[in-house]
């Protein structure tokens, strides 16, 4: 089988820094997405990790351990714009199937 | 905007009704996608189809029907459902196998059944 495992919600404030994770047991392992959804729209893509390390986009990093099957995802001087819903999300073979984890609401505050 | 567009945005349909959605992307990708996304749970994949070919039902109920005449459309056909079956609806498209499998949704239809 296949779960993901994140917070459901993390609240921080504005020009914070705060750290979304993501553990996951699949049958299989390709590699590491995370999408961005905002209230009443379509989860956006944001980033991808296939080999363990750090990917850095701009104020949004995400981090990949195979070894540990865990993951994270940094956002940096948050904004009040960044309160959405963060999925990640495990691609199990080199096909283009994706199971996503269960969302983390984050709420960022002034 | 994405590139992939859905309608209706918004559905109500008793559970004796048939009603279809429909799904259209721009980009020019070879995979589609049917998701489902209830209050409080993960986002479930429900069907895939490469290059027109279904290849993935993830043991969906025969109540919902789908149909890709071609790489570029997706419908989701629906008759006889059940109030649990109210969620947002999302298409997603991707260039296939691509080496992120980045996919791209649209804004979904939120079907609720009476």
């Amino acid at each position: 089988g296949q779960s993901l495992e994140q917070p459901s919600e993390v609240t921080a404030v504005e020009g914070a820094i705060v750290q979304i994770n993501c553990t996951y047991q699949t049958s299989g392992f390709y590699g590491l997405s995370w999408y961005q959804q905002h209230d009443g729209g379509a989860p956006t893509f944001l980033s991808y990790n296939g080999l363990d390390g750090l990917e850095e986009t701009g104020r949004f990093s995400s981090f990949l351990s195979r070894s540990d099957s865990y993951g994270y995802l940094l956002l940096q001087e948050l904004q009040m714009k960044d309160s959405a819903s963060y999925f990640c999300a495990v691609r199990g073979n080199a096909g283009n199937m994706l199971t996503f984890g269960g969302g983390t609401r984050l709420m960022v505050k002034p | 905007e994405t590139g992939v567009t859905q309608t209706p945005r918004h559905l109500v349909m008793g559970m004796t009704n048939k009603k279809s959605l429909k799904c259209e992307q721009h980009l020019g990708h070879n995979a589609m996608y049917w998701y489902k996304q209830s209050a409080k749970k993960p986002l479930e994949l429900m069907f895939v189809y490469n290059f027109k070919e279904q290849t993935e039902n993830n043991s969906v109920p025969s109540r919902f029907s789908p149909e890709c005449p071609n790489s570029s459309h997706l419908f989701l056909h629906l008759h006889t459902l059940q109030p649990e079956d109210s969620a947002l609806y999302l298409c997603a498209s991707s260039q296939g196998r691509g080496p992120q499998g980045e996919q791209f949704f649209g804004p979904g239809t939120r079907l609720t059944v009476l």
